[in-house]
């Protein structure tokens, strides 16, 4: 299973854009790159996915390079609610055929006023 | 709400009880997963089932827990006998496929707390 490493923490003021950076070295070639966001207390949201090169939804853009070996997380204008922890994935395939996600720890995202 | 919904929110247990939680799905989706967190850790998978059929147990302690999902009704995951290390989170996922590039969805999780 491919392992992630991100920072453990950043720090943000309101309205600014905010990138978060995982590597992954090992991902595999059908391996897709998926974020979520948990806030205490609950279970962790889908942001985004991707494979390659960009993706956009309306609350987030994932860039992947061309090597995918690492993705950024780019969430636009943040406001005091996007205070959460952020979990990048790159799940594989088990020896059961089950495709299983490995969450580390995440990067703690604190929004500052 | 179409989402993925977990009971009870919150459980109490005696050590030596029995703790069952429930979690259905989302509409239209065959596959459940279970997962546990500690305190300040990431979630750490346990089972991964199909509508009768458990495919992926890797992930499951040897004793005292067992999963379902049966032909009708919500997944459920058993702790028989509890111990005071099983205070944890359990969080449930379900997806479409089990293929990588279907996201799993979760619920909000049972917290159980073994007195």
């Amino acid at each position: 299973l491919a392992k992630t490493t991100q920072p453990i923490s950043m720090d943000s003021y309101e309205g600014q854009e905010v990138n978060i950076t995982c590597s992954h070295n090992n991902i595999a070639t059908n391996d897709y790159i998926t974020w979520y966001q948990q806030f205490p207390s609950q279970g962790p949201r889908f942001i985004i996915q991707g494979y390659k090169t960009k993706v956009t939804n309306e609350v987030a853009s994932l860039f992947i390079p061309a090597d995918r070996k690492s993705s950024t997380l780019s969430l636009p204008r943040v406001s005091l609610s996007d205070t959460a922890v952020y979990y990048c994935l790159v799940g594989g395939y088990s020896g059961a055929g089950s495709y299983q996600l490995t969450f580390g720890k995440g990067t703690k995202l604190s929004v500052i006023p | 709400n179409a989402g993925v919904m977990q009971n009870p929110r919150h459980l109490v247990r005696r050590r030596g009880q029995e703790a069952r939680l429930r979690c259905s799905p989302m509409k239209g989706h065959s596959h459940v997963y279970w997962y546990r967190q500690l305190p300040e850790e990431g979630l750490k998978f346990m089972v991964y089932l199909q509508k009768e059929n458990i495919i992926d147990e890797s992930g499951m302690p040897k004793e005292r827990f067992s999963a379902e999902f049966p032909k009708e009704g919500p997944s459920i995951l058993r702790i028989q006998q509890v111990v005071r290390g099983d205070s944890a989170a359990y969080f449930c996922a379900s997806s479409l496929t089990p293929d990588s590039n279907q996201p799993q969805h979760f619920g909000d999780g049972t917290r159980l707390s073994i007195l």
